[in-house]
């Protein structure tokens, strides 16, 4: 089975603009959860989608939202960009249910200048 | 409100000595833990997690629920254990992770 896609891996923006990260979970996969990892902060969960619906939120400001497609493809959106928000992203995908691993996608590098 | 932490940012060790990554959480239910593993260049992979009560690749990890500990160790560290330790934890009914800010490990020949 493929593993989890993330596109893009690089992507360079400036302050108050817009972006929008994709993933691509494993197949069969309903669950997609997004994570940022800094050096400061380390792994901190954004949120959670399963079946279309977000499930799960962490506590991040409204600028960062995120959606999931009936394919269980997930897009993630931040928009009015602060140059605190450079980043790696990583979307994690698993099986329904809670006794399931999470596989992780090599993430989106994000810088903001 | 649940926290993990893992009080070492860099540990060293010599090939063939124990190891011990150190992971306390604090979590008022009743958590699940896990350690993940990134290589270099690899992407976040799971290590182990407590309610499966294996080895994997010679590391264990016990939860000691009167200390919210969940340490991980290794009798003989290898050159290849080098590499970024994150504990997790996940919430009885959320299938979400909270992370420790990870522990570098390198294994010195």
């Amino acid at each position: 089975k493929a593993g989890v896609t993330q596109t893009p891996r690089y992507l360079i923006k400036t302050r108050g603009q817009q972006v929008t990260l994709s993933c691509s979970p494993i197949s069969g996969h309903r669950s997609v959860s997004w994570y940022q990892q800094t050096p400061g902060q380390g792994l901190q969960f954004l949120f959670e989608y399963f079946s279309e619906t977000q499930r799960n939120k962490g506590n991040f400001p409204g600028r960062f939202s995120g959606r999931q497609f009936s394919n269980s493809r997930s897009e993630m959106n931040v928009s009015t960009l602060e140059l605190g928000d450079s980043a790696l992203y990583l979307c994690a995908s698993s099986l329904e249910g809670l006794v399931y691993e999470q596989f992780f996608g090599p993430g989106t590098r994000l810088t903001v200048l | 409100a649940q926290r993990v932490t893992q009080p070492e940012k860099l540990l060293s060790v010599f090939k063939g000595a124990p190891v011990e990554l150190k992971c306390n959480y604090s979590y008022s239910g009743s958590p699940e833990l896990f350690w993940y593993v990134q290589y270099s260049r690899q992407r976040l992979q799971l290590l182990l997690r407590h309610i499966s009560r294996e080895s994997i690749k010679g590391f264990t990890a016990d939860l000691n629920k009167g200390e919210t500990s969940f340490h991980l160790k290794k009798p003989f560290a290898q050159e290849e254990d080098s590499a970024m330790y994150y504990c997790a934890l996940r919430r009885a009914g959320a299938n979400n992770l909270f992370f420790g800010t990870g522990t570098r490990l390198t294994v010195i020949p």
